[in-house]
Formats: structure tokens, C-alpha cells, sequence
């Protein structure tokens, strides 16, 4: 099956500085990603869809400048967490779309997630 | 928007079947899904039902679909200690998670 990475898998980071978490589609190209935010013991939270080329669409309530999405290729979806809060610290989750199973049940393939922590 | 429930904990002893529930409120879906998020980690999609399905069996998992009562429902047979973990149902089009339901299963 496809695959989709995350990196880094843990960061720590300081209050007011910024972080950047890259999602890479590994064997297909993505011309959608997603990033997703899970609170402990919540569920995921879809942040925004990201399109490659084109400006992201965010979810109601998510502040697009805080949380700046790249998508500059279609395998390489960077989400970047700016001036970042200890509120920030959660479990950010990208998927990629593979456009060559559009329609299809496997259309989405998830990244193992990266953990960040604001201190 | 639409809504995805599901209770959030269960703990079975080993060997036991566990049942996990989800109700739903789209009812466009035509496939809902259900995945296992072990800590730490991402999500694995486990089956799927289409929505013009009853049931569908897939080893030890049953999937059990009441499109009138908008309920779905993940089976697992002889439950074991590897299949301990975060369980999500969710919805197609918005991929709309349910709050997951934490399967303990105990020896």
C-alpha cells in the first residue's frame, strides 16, 4: 500500500518560536494532504486540506496564519506552526490522496503523526 | 455540521468478543470506515462497509451497518491483548472522526 511519512515524529520546542512538521507522500503523488490535530484521548480534528499549488482551505476556527500550510509539490506538505503556545502541544496527523485511487476506499493513507510539545 | 458518536471506553477480558459502537448523521456516506490508532501512532484503517450493506466479515472482525437507525457497529472475536488500542469510526466524504472508543482488553 502507499505510504506516508511524517518528520520529525517528536519535537520540543519553546513558547514564541516556530516549528515546521513535513508530511511526504513516499510512492505516489498527492495532490491533496491533510492535517489533522488529536488531543489526547479526543479525536482527530480536520485543520485544513491542502492542495498542491494552491492556498490551503481551513476548517472554521483554525487561524491560517498561526498554522501555515505549503503544499510546493505532490509529495511534500509542510504544516508550520508559528509562534507556537504550550496550547499548540497536541498530535498533528497528515494523510496524502492518491489521485490514482480516486473513488476508491483507500483513497486517503494516514502519517504516523508528529508529537508536539511547547514548553 | 455533521456527527460522528461513539462511546469512549471498553475493556474486555482476553479471548471475549468486544463490540464497539458508532452512530452517525450523514446519511450520503457510502462507505464508512473504521480505524485503529495504536499509542503513539498514526491510523490504520482497519475494514470498511459499504452503505448498502448489512454486515461484512473480515476474520475476527464483523461490521454491522442499521442505515434506518444511522448505527454502525465493529465486532471483534476473540479479542486479544494486541488488539488493545484507540478505535475510530468515521464518515467518508468529510472523513468526520468519531471520539474513538479505548479498547482495553485484559488477561
Amino acid at each position: 500500500g502507499a505510504v506516508v511519512s511524517q518528520h520529525p515524529s517528536r519535537v520540543i520546542c519553546k513558547s514564541g518560536t516556530s516549528v515546521k512538521i513535513e508530511c511526504r507522500s513516499l510512492d505516489f503523488q498527492a495532490t491533496t494532504m491533510f492535517w489533522y490535530r488529536q488531543f489526547p484521548k479526543q479525536s482527530l480534528m480536520l485543520m485544513a486540506t491542502s492542495n498542491e499549488g494552491s492556498k490551503a482551505t481551513y476548517e472554521q476556527g483554525v487561524e491560517k496564519d498561526k498554522f501555515l500550510i505549503n503544499h510546493a509539490s505532490l509529495t511534500l506538505s509542510t504544516l508550520t506552526v508559528t509562534s507556537a503556545h504550550p496550547e499548540d502541544s497536541s498530535f498533528y496527523i497528515c494523510s496524502a490522496r492518491d489521485p490514482a485511487r480516486q473513488g476508491s476506499i483507500y483513497e486517503q493513507y494516514f502519517g504516523p503523526g508528529t508529537r508536539l510539545t511547547v514548553t | 455540521g455533521e456527527d460522528v458518536e461513539q462511546s469512549l471506553f471498553l475493556s474486555v477480558r482476553e479471548g471475549d468478543s468486544s463490540v464497539i459502537n458508532c452512530t452517525y448523521t450523514d446519511s450520503s456516506s457510502t462507505y464508512l470506515y473504521w480505524y485503529k490508532q495504536e499509542p503513539g501512532a498514526g491510523l490504520q484503517l482497519l475494514t470498511y462497509i459499504f452503505s448498502n450493506m448489512d454486515m461484512k466479515q473480515d476474520q475476527r472482525l464483523t461490521v454491522l451497518l442499521n442505515k434506518k437507525d444511522k448505527h454502525l457497529s465493529l465486532r471483534i472475536a476473540d479479542t486479544q491483548t494486541g488488539d488493545s488500542a484507540i478505535y475510530f469510526c468515521a464518515e467518508e466524504r468529510q472523513l468526520t472522526f468519531g471520539s474513538g472508543t479505548q479498547l482495553t482488553v485484559l488477561p
